[in-house]
């Protein structure tokens, strides 16, 4: 089986910057990504990482280290639009397992 | 839009009764995923297809079926329908099961309400 741990919440200033963290178990790693959901809606993609190291893209940047079963992302320059849940996920041969999610609140 | 298409949108139905969700991925995308969140839970993963065959399953009640038809669209079937299998469905479709970096996008997913 796969555990992925997430923290459920973290609140923070707009344009200040939030890390979300991501430990997880699993067999037959081959890859790790992060989604955003809004409420009731569909996740989206946000990065993916498969090698060790830092993944950047625009605002987002991802990390990933498989000996430590260890990822965050690190949000950036952070905007009221980026109020929403952000979801590890990790793929294990043919399965995409998902964390609970953390609800990241971004106050003015 | 990401490209998945699901259908309905929304259904409502009587405890006992059996729907099917229908999906349609990507277009080339051979792989669908089928995932279940009820509210304020996270995504729970229930099986996956890889051109026409199951290849791995989640926490999938027996009630529940799913299949991948040749032209690579799947439906999920929901049986003897409980008040506690209201959720939001969703499908994901990604090129491939295995490949390195074939992220999955996701439909905007099937809210069923049993009453």
């Amino acid at each position: 089986g796969q555990n992925i741990d997430q923290p459920t919440e973290m609140t923070a200033t707009e344009g200040a910057i939030v890390q979300i963290n991501c430990t997880y178990q699993t067999s037959g790693f081959n890859g790790l990504f992060w989604y955003q959901q809004h409420a009731g809606e569909a996740p989206t993609f946000l990065s993916y990482n498969v090698l060790d190291g830092l993944e950047e893209k625009g605002r987002f940047s991802s990390f990933l280290s498989r000996s430590k079963g260890y990822s965050y992302l690190l949000l950036k320059e952070l905007q009221m639009k980026d109020s929403a849940s952000y979801l590890c996920a990790v793929r294990s041969l043919y399965k995409l397992s998902f964390g609970a999610g953390t609800t990241v609140t971004v106050r003015a | 839009d990401s490209g998945v298409t699901q259908t309905p949108k929304h259904l409502i139905t009587a405890t006992g009764q059996r729907v099917t969700l229908r999906c349609s991925p990507r277009s080339g995308d051979l792989s669908v995923y089928w995932y279940q969140q009820s509210l304020d839970q996270g995504l729970q993963f229930l099986i996956q297809y890889y051109n026409g065959e199951e290849r791995a399953k989640g926490n999938i009640l027996e009630r529940f079926s799913a299949q991948q038809f040749p032209d690579l669209h799947s439906e999920l079937n929901l049986s003897s329908l409980e008040l506690g299998d209201s959720a939001l469905y969703f499908c994901a479709s990604s090129v491939a099961g295995t490949e390195w970096g074939a992220e999955a996008f996701f439909g905007q997913g099937t809210r069923l309400t049993v009453v």
